[in-house]
């Protein structure tokens, strides 16, 4: 498998400040690695594929310019909620993907609870 | 479009009892289906797959899922419930068979002693 990490586990800001959450990985080279969102008590949401040396795809409905992604190594993409509001709280996931032959699978970081007070 | 339901959003098992959780998909084509299990402060593990070899399908920690084309369902099962067993638990589908995924709502499963 792969280890993941992310960094915060937990950030309170306020609101209209930017936070940056990095996701990292710790034992293989990630061309792709995805990022989700989860609101309480449901669903994981995919909010854009992040692609090293390139620009990230973004889900229909989620801003690009509002969440930027920048995915500049093999082992580190960030995630910048820019201009805060309380209603991007939520649990923020990443993983990374590994390539193996047609049977690949995504490794999941431990997510980072953003407030936005 | 795929997409998965889980019909329950809380099971409640006894320690030692078997454990079902229920996941309906919907999808055009075969999908590849996936559970997760997700326990708090820690990432979402994946417990087990199917894309399209056998229908029963073994995973990790003892439980099992069975695709049942028929039902457009993939339930999992374990045989015998222990406490670590307690998380959330995802049935998930891949989108049009790329490396995207579509997570169900996610069941809660509490295991009482």
């Amino acid at each position: 498998g792969a280890v993941v990490s992310q960094h915060p586990s937990r950030v309170i800001c306020k609101s209209g400040t930017s936070v940056k959450i990095e996701c990292r990985s710790l034992d293989f080279q990630a061309t792709t690695m995805f990022w989700y969102r989860q609101f309480p008590k449901q669903s994981l949401m995919l909010m854009a594929t992040s692609n090293e040396g390139s620009k990230a795809t973004y889900e229909q409905g989620v801003e690009k310019d509002k969440f930027l992604i920048n995915h500049a190594s093999l082992t580190l993409s960030t995630l910048t909620v820019t201009s805060a509001h309380p209603e991007d709280s939520s649990f923020y996931i990443c993983s990374v993907l590994l390539l193996a032959g047609g049977r690949n699978e995504q490794f999941f970081g431990p997510g980072t609870r953003l407030t936005v007070l | 479009a795929q997409s998965v339901t889980q019909l329950d959003s809380h099971v409640s098992v006894s320690e030692g009892t078997p454990v079902l959780l229920r996941c309906n998909y919907s999808s055009s084509y075969s999908p590849s289906l996936f559970w997760y299990v997700q326990h708090p402060n820690k990432g979402l593990q994946l417990l087990l797959k199917y894309t399209s070899a056998a229908t029963l399908v073994k995973g990790i920690n003892g439980f099992e899922a069975e695709f049942k084309k028929s039902e457009t369902s993939f339930h999992l099962t374990k045989p015998s419930a222990h406490m670590s067993d307690a998380a959330e638990y995802f049935c998930v589908v891949s989108y049009y068979n790329t490396d995207k995924l579509i997570f169900g709502t996610g069941t809660r499963l509490q295991v009482f002693p």
